[in-house]
């Protein structure tokens, strides 16, 4: 089985501050996992993936995330918020039992202020 | 200009009514999937289709119905039986279910259903 948990549902930052959104998964089998973005009403744009590769993930916006398998960690990361970044962001993780399935998530609301 | 397109954006249903929900992928992607979400939830999982021609149920599917009868288009069909539809649906498409794990999904702009 595998399973995900967002750490916090809401998050608040000052705009130019550094931006923290954990993740922590569950997995029997060696994951495959993703950050997505949604911004209110749209759909879910991927904002980076680790597939077993290198473990600090660079993605789109300035973000990272770094897979840590002795903590089941996936934090998503960046130096300096934005104004922009303003959104819900989902963790997901998936396994090669079940290749397509994807779990998510329950959300993270990232505010910033200015 | 590829992507995944869903409409309506807004779709309203009277009680007792099935509405379709509208999917259509130009990304020549095998797989496809519908997914309902609900404020402060993550994304479930109401079906998924391996290839055309074949859909499974994923965890939420009572109430739903799909066809898969051409490799672009996933409708979803919110049927009476459907207790609760209010939700914001989102389809999504990957290149292959048997690449693995680490097959990107697209999504598309979501459709939200509201009941009168």
């Amino acid at each position: 089985a595998q399973s995900v948990t967002q750490l916090d549902s809401h998050v608040s930052v000052s705009e130019g501050t550094p931006v923290l959104l954990r993740c922590n998964y569950s997995s029997s089998y060696s994951p495959s996992l993703f950050w997505y973005v949604q911004h209110p009403n749209k759909g879910l744009q991927l904002l980076l993936k680790y597939t077993s590769a290198a473990t600090l993930v660079k993605g789109i916006n300035g973000f990272e995330a770094e897979f840590k398998k002795s903590e089941t960690s996936f934090h998503l990361t960046k130096p300096s918020a934005h104004m922009s970044d303003a959104a819900e962001y989902f963790c997901v993780v998936r396994h090669n039992t079940n290749a397509g399935k994807s779990t998510f998530g329950d959300g993270t609301t990232l505010t910033v202020k200015p | 200009d590829g992507g995944i397109t869903q409409s309506p954006k807004y779709l309203f249903r009277k009680e007792g009514q099935n509405v379709t929900l509208s999917c259509e992928q130009n990304l020549n992607h095998d797989a496809m999937y519908w997914y309902r979400q609900d404020p402060g939830q993550g994304l479930r999982l109401i079906y998924y289709s391996q290839i055309v021609n074949d859909f499974q149920k994923g965890d939420i599917a009572e109430g739903y119905s799909v066809s898969r009868e051409k490799k672009e288009s996933f409708p979803l069909t919110v049927t009476s039986a459907q207790k609760n539809p209010t939700a914001f649906y989102l389809c999504a498409s990957s290149s292959s279910w048997a690449a693995g794990p680490q097959e990107t999904q697209y999504f598309g702009p979501g459709t939200r259903l509201l009941v009168l």
